[in-house]
């Protein structure tokens, strides 16, 4: 069965840089979530969008922007990159339908800021 | 948000079940509990999802208590593989959506 796709799987920035990460979801989901990680600790949700609107918010630093687009692949846009932003970003995809509408998660993008 | 307790660390012996769990005291009564599992920084896999029924699929089996207040997730027979990190997530309905909220897991290490 399709997963969800991240692109790209490994990114290395220098800091103050940009960074995009994408994510593609399993088809015919129309939620997208983001999720990051660091190095030894738990994932925190950081945004979510459903039909190409933001639907949720967490602890997204406002250098982080994110949107949906009308084909429902997301990317999430990083500036002014910092050394602590180095961690994997985890996207998950869900579908409607009665809940609970499942998250499945991709497998991540580490990004290392040096 | 309903928020849940799971014990840090578990070891188990190949072959034999392990059983993970969780206390989830201040769910309400439309939250689902969910099961995914870390190995080793790839993506949460997906387990187990239960609303008060027990359940079972060909990963697991979900146990919940009936004031629903804890649960166990079940391996029955676990092996070397199943080496990972166990989130027990309650879901958060806000806005709409159903962000979750990561506890710090149990860490289950398969002993050969």
């Amino acid at each position: 069965a399709a997963g969800v796709i991240q692109s790209p799987r490994h990114l290395i920035k220098e800091k103050r840089e940009t960074a995009t990460l994408k994510c593609y979801p399993i088809p015919r989901h129309d939620t997208v979530y983001w999720y990051q990680q660091g190095p030894g600790q738990d994932p925190q949700f950081l945004i979510s969008f459903y039909e190409k609107m933001q639907s949720d918010k967490g602890s997204i630093p406002d250098r982080f922007s994110a949107q949906q687009f009308s084909d429902y692949h997301s990317e999430l846009n990083m500036s002014s990159l910092e050394l602590g932003d180095s961690a994997l970003y985890f996207c998950a995809s869900s579908g409607v339908g009665k809940p609970p509408e499942t998250q499945y998660f991709g497998p991540g993008t580490r990004l290392l800021v040096l | 948000d309903a928020k849940t307790t799971q014990p840090p660390s578990m070891d188990c012996a190949e072959g034999r079940a392990a059983n993970l769990p969780c206390n989830h005291s201040t769910i309400s009564g439309n939250e689902y509990v969910y099961w995914y599992r870390q190995i080793h920084s790839q993506g949460p896999q997906y387990i187990i999802h239960g609303l008060k029924n027990n359940e079972t699929n060909e990963m697991a089996s979900l146990i919940i208590t009936e004031d629903r207040k804890s649960s166990t997730l079940i391996l029955p027979h676990a092996t070397l593989r199943d080496t990972a990190v166990y989130y027990c997530i309650v879901r958060a309905l806000t806005s709409g959506t159903y962000k979750y909220i990561f506890g710090t897991g149990t860490r289950l290490k398969v002993l050969a």
